[in-house]
C-alpha cells in the first residue's frame, strides 16, 4: 500500500484565519514533505523532515509553520495568509530521504479569500 | 543551476497513436531520475526511477529510458485513461539531500 492521506479536501480561509492541514502515511517512511503547487506548475518544496526532524525549510515564510508530531503524521500549521498563498498544498513521503521515490497525497486545495 | 526541460508542452495523440515524451536535464551529477503521472487537482502518481545510462523500466503502455542527457517515456498504443500531465524530475549532486527538480512538465491528451 502507497497511500498518503491528506485533509481537509479543500479549506477555504480568510487572511485572519489560523487553519491546520494534516498528512497521515502508514509505510513506515523516515520522511516527509510539503510541497506547494500553482495552477500548470510542478511542485516546489517547502519543507522536508528526516527522521522526525526538520532538514530542509525552502526559506518559508513564517506564516507556514511544519509540525511532524510523530513518524506518520505530518502537519502544516496556517496563520495570516495572503490570497497569493491559494494553491494545491501536497504532502509526501519515501522511505528515507536519499534517492527513494516520493509518494505523494491527494493534496488540499487552499483558497484564501 | 540544475536544470530539466520537458518536450513538447503539450501534445494530442489519437487512441492507438504511439509517442514519446523528453526530458532533458543539465545537473552536476544525476543520481536519480524520477517519472510521475498528475490528473487535474490530484497529486502526482509515482511511475518510474531510473538511476543510470541504458537503464529501462516498463509499466503496461509506458516505457521510461535513460540516456547521459535524456530520459524518453514511450507510450504504447495510448488509450484516453492515459491523458495527464506527466512529470520528470530529478536527484543530483551529493548536497542535494532529498530536492527534486522537476520539469515543466507535458500535458498528454489522448483522444478516442
Amino acid at each position: 500500500d502507497t497511500e498518503v492521506t491528506q485533509t481537509p479536501k479543500h479549506l477555504v480561509m480568510g487572511m485572519t484565519n489560523k487553519k491546520s492541514l494534516k498528512c497521515e502515511q502508514h509505510m513506515g517512511h523516515r520522511a516527509m514533505y510539503w510541497y506547494k503547487q500553482k495552477a500548470k506548475k510542478p511542485p516546489e518544496l517547502m519543507f522536508v523532515y528526516s527522521y522526525e526532524k526538520l532538514s530542509i525549510n525552502e526559506s518559508v515564510p513564517s506564516r507556514f509553520s511544519p509540525e511532524c508530531p510523530n513518524s506518520s503524521l505530518l502537519n502544516l500549521h496556517l496563520h495570516a495568509l495572503q490570497p497569493e498563498d491559494s494553491a494545491l498544498y501536497l504532502c509526501a513521503s519515501s522511505s528515507r530521504t536519499d534517492l527513494y521515490e516520493q509518494y505523494f497525497g491527494p493534496g488540499t486545495r487552499l483558497t484564501v479569500t | 543551476e540544475d536544470q530539466v526541460t520537458q518536450s513538447p508542452e503539450a501534445l494530442r495523440l489519437q487512441e492507438g497513436e504511439s509517442s514519446s515524451l523528453n526530458c532533458s536535464y543539465t545537473v552536476s551529477g544525476l543520481r536519480g531520475l524520477f517519472w510521475y503521472r498528475q490528473d487535474p487537482g490530484k497529486g502526482p502518481e509515482f511511475l518510474f526511477t531510473l538511476y543510470s545510462a541504458g537503464e529501462e523500466k516498463e509499466k503496461e503502455r509506458l516505457k521510461a529510458t535513460l540516456t547521459k542527457k535524456e530520459s524518453f517515456l514511450h507510450i504504447t498504443a495510448p488509450k484516453p485513461e492515459d491523458s495527464a500531465t506527466y512529470l520528470c524530475a530529478v536527484q543530483a549532486g551529493e548536497t542535494s539531500g532529498s530536492r527534486l527538480t522537476f520539469g515543466e512538465g507535458t500535458q498528454l491528451t489522448v483522444n478516442p
